[in-house]
């Protein structure tokens, strides 16, 4: 286990709809990272916050965005879904800059 | 932007086999990170290599820091079924900083290990 819960587990929805995923870190990690994970894209890094702030943004469409919130969970708001969004979602969180990445089991999204 | 090229692509040995794969860069990583991902989990922690020419064992892995800093390399001893899974090499990205975030990941090995 190590430590990242994200939640929903699974979650299937229509194209054009919107969703939240959700991310808590490890205790004590300031970091948070998310990443997606698609069959032909392989793992690609999305966006990083540290202690509520965007610290890095990565391959993110516009039409998703993040957040990490005071108690430094994050969220990940997906929108105006396509089919080719389907895939996993994971988050990732670290002590700071500097520190190895500890990821979560994801969410994978599959978009009908 | 930086990648990293891992091979082989997938694996079939048997139980008690040793293992080898390596991973590539066209571009100088500071660090090497080796994580293996099950089915249905994330990408677990393996091997933090920080040096060239860093050798460091964590049970019956070893992995290696090239010289040239272009490139790793993981081996596992004596294999076991558990061993099954992706392995992937990853490596901090430096364009725009030096953030551990902002990991470049191999494209993975899936292994799979027959009893």
């Amino acid at each position: 286990d190590s430590g990242v819960t994200q939640t929903p587990k699974h979650l299937i929805t229509a194209t054009g709809q919107r969703v939240t995923l959700r991310c808590s870190p490890r205790s004590g990690d300031l970091s948070v990272y998310w990443y997606q994970q698609s069959l032909d894209q392989g793992l690609q890094f999305l966006i990083q916050y540290y202690n509520g702030e965007e610290r890095a943004k990565g391959n993110i469409l516009e039409r998703f965005s993040a957040q990490q919130f005071p108690d430094l969970h994050s969220e990940l708001n997906l929108s105006s879904l396509e089919l080719g969004d389907s895939a996993l979602y994971f988050c990732a969180s670290s002590v700071g800059v500097g520190s190895p990445l500890h990821f979560g089991n994801g969410t994978r999204l599959t978009v009908t | 932007g930086q990648q990293l090229n891992q091979s082989p692509q997938s694996m079939f040995i048997q139980e008690g086999e040793d293992v080898s794969m390596n991973c590539t860069s066209s571009s100088i990583f500071n660090t090497w990170l080796w994580y293996k991902q099950d089915p249905g989990e994330g990408p677990v922690l393996l091997i933090a290599l920080y040096k060239a020419g860093e050798l460091t064992s964590n049970g019956r892995l070893t992995a290696q820091f090239g010289i040239t800093r272009k490139d790793s390399f993981l081996n596992i001893s004596a294999s076991i079924p558990s061993d099954v899974g992706i392995y992937f090499c990853a490596g901090p990205q430096t364009a725009g900083g030096t953030s551990y975030g902002k990991l470049t990941f191999g494209q993975g090995t899936i292994l799979t290990v027959h009893p």
